[in-house]
Order: C-alpha cells, then sequence, then structure tokens
C-alpha cells in the first residue's frame, strides 16, 4: 500500500462550490505539506504543517485553507472553488528526524478541474 | 520569482548514452538539493540529494554535482534506460527551520531505444 494517498484522484467541479481534498499517511511523519503543479510551472506550496496544532501558509495560500485532523491526516478545502485554482494537487510528508530530514515523499496527486 | 530554474524543459538522449539535467538557483541561502523524478499520473519520487557542503553525490547511475559558486547543480544519469523517460524536477531548501522547498520547472527526459 502506497505510504502517502489521496483523495480524490481526480475531481471536477464547479465556480463557487466548496471542495475537500485529503491525504492521508503511514509512514508517521509530523510535517505534511500542500502543493500545487500548473503546467509549465513547478510545485509551489501552498499550506504545510508541522504537528497537528501548527499549520503555516505557504507561498499561495490564498482561497485555500487547511484541516490537521490528526497526525496522518491533512485536508485541503477551496472554500470557493475559481477556474484558475484548476490544477494537480499534491501532498507531501517529511521527517524532520530523519537522515536527509529535508526529503519530502508525496502522494499521487489530485487532478482538480473547476468549470 | 523563480528562485530554482531548469531552463530546459526537455531533453532527449539515446539508451546508453548520459543524460545530463540542469537546474540554477538564485537564493544563495539554500544549503540542501534534491531532485525528483515524475512519471504520468504519479507523484513526484525523490531520487538523490546533495547538501552545500558537498560538490558530489553519487547513487548508482546517478550523480549529482553542486558549484555553489556558480548557483548551478546537475544531474548525471548513465547509461540511461528507457524507463528514466520522466519529469525530472530540481528542488532547493533552506537554513530555515520550516525547511520548505522550491521546485524548478521540471525537464522532460526521453532515452531513446
Amino acid at each position: 500500500d502506497a505510504d502517502v494517498t489521496q483523495t480524490p484522484r481526480n475531481r471536477i467541479t464547479k465556480t463557487g462550490k466548496r471542495i475537500m481534498l485529503e491525504c492521508s499517511q503511514t509512514k508517521g511523519h509530523d510535517r505534511m505539506y500542500w502543493y500545487r503543479q500548473d503546467p509549465g510551472l513547478g510545485l509551489r506550496l501552498i499550506y504545510y504543517s508541522f504537528d497537528v496544532k501548527d499549520i503555516n501558509k505557504g507561498e499561495i495560500s490564498d482561497g485555500y485553507s487547511v484541516s490537521r485532523q490528526a497526525q496522518a491526516k491533512f485536508s485541503l478545502s477551496l472554500e470557493s472553488a475559481i477556474p484558475n485554482q484548476t490544477a494537480l494537487y499534491f501532498c507531501a510528508t517529511s521527517d524532520p528526524l530523519q537522515a536527509g530530514r529535508k526529503t519530502q515523499y508525496f502522494g499521487p496527486g489530485t487532478r482538480l478541474l473547476v468549470l | 520569482d523563480q528562485q530554482v530554474k531548469q531552463n530546459s524543459p526537455s531533453l532527449s538522449v539515446q539508451e546508453g548514452r548520459i543524460s545530463i539535467l540542469n537546474c540554477d538557483y538564485t537564493n544563495s541561502m539554500f544549503d540542501y538539493f534534491l531532485w525528483y523524478k515524475k512519471y504520468p499520473a504519479e507523484g513526484p519520487t525523490f531520487l538523490i540529494s546533495i547538501s552545500s557542503i558537498k560538490d558530489k553525490n553519487e547513487d548508482g547511475r546517478f550523480t549529482v554535482f553542486l558549484n555553489k559558486s556558480a548557483k548551478h547543480l546537475s544531474l548525471h544519469i548513465v547509461p540511461s534506460q528507457p524507463g528514466d523517460s520522466a519529469v525530472y524536477f530540481c528542488a532547493a531548501s533552506g537554513q530555515t527551520g520550516a525547511n520548505n522547498l522550491f521546485f524548478g520547472t521540471g525537464t522532460r527526459l526521453t532515452v531513446i531505444p
């Protein structure tokens, strides 16, 4: 089984709708991240969490919110989806105590289309 | 402002030859660099990394070279195999506690059998 899973894998929604993307991990890592990838661009950080009580904004947090329900779960919400949020979304984890502590491990991604 | 740049969107190489993927960065505070490989419909997979205290790190067919004065790193794959065909992302991390990664735009490598 995959260490980092994301649901759904694909989602089509309409402008103005609220949607939630979910991420779960079995790696036991404290740190979790949400990124988006747009065509021709690299991954950009939306939010990150060092533990259940620690949530931080990334480079492009406007229009998004997150919830860290447990060490293993980190959800990303689009409160009112807009077409320019159409992108590929990735969740990632890392363990700062591990050798190669800056290495992040990614889920398979969620492809989101906002009409 | 793109702090990590991969100026070649694509690269084609014959099987068995060397593939060289390049990456430049602008932030002198970056102290750790990583390469990720991404296949279609999958998430990025960690490939190899290098700390700024080193100038070379090798793992099997993959070697990363770091030139701090030029703010440049490269990934060498030798010999290249068709299974290496993927998009390769360069990423960098700074000295802050957040350890957040900054990604390049990726280079699509095609290894021709």
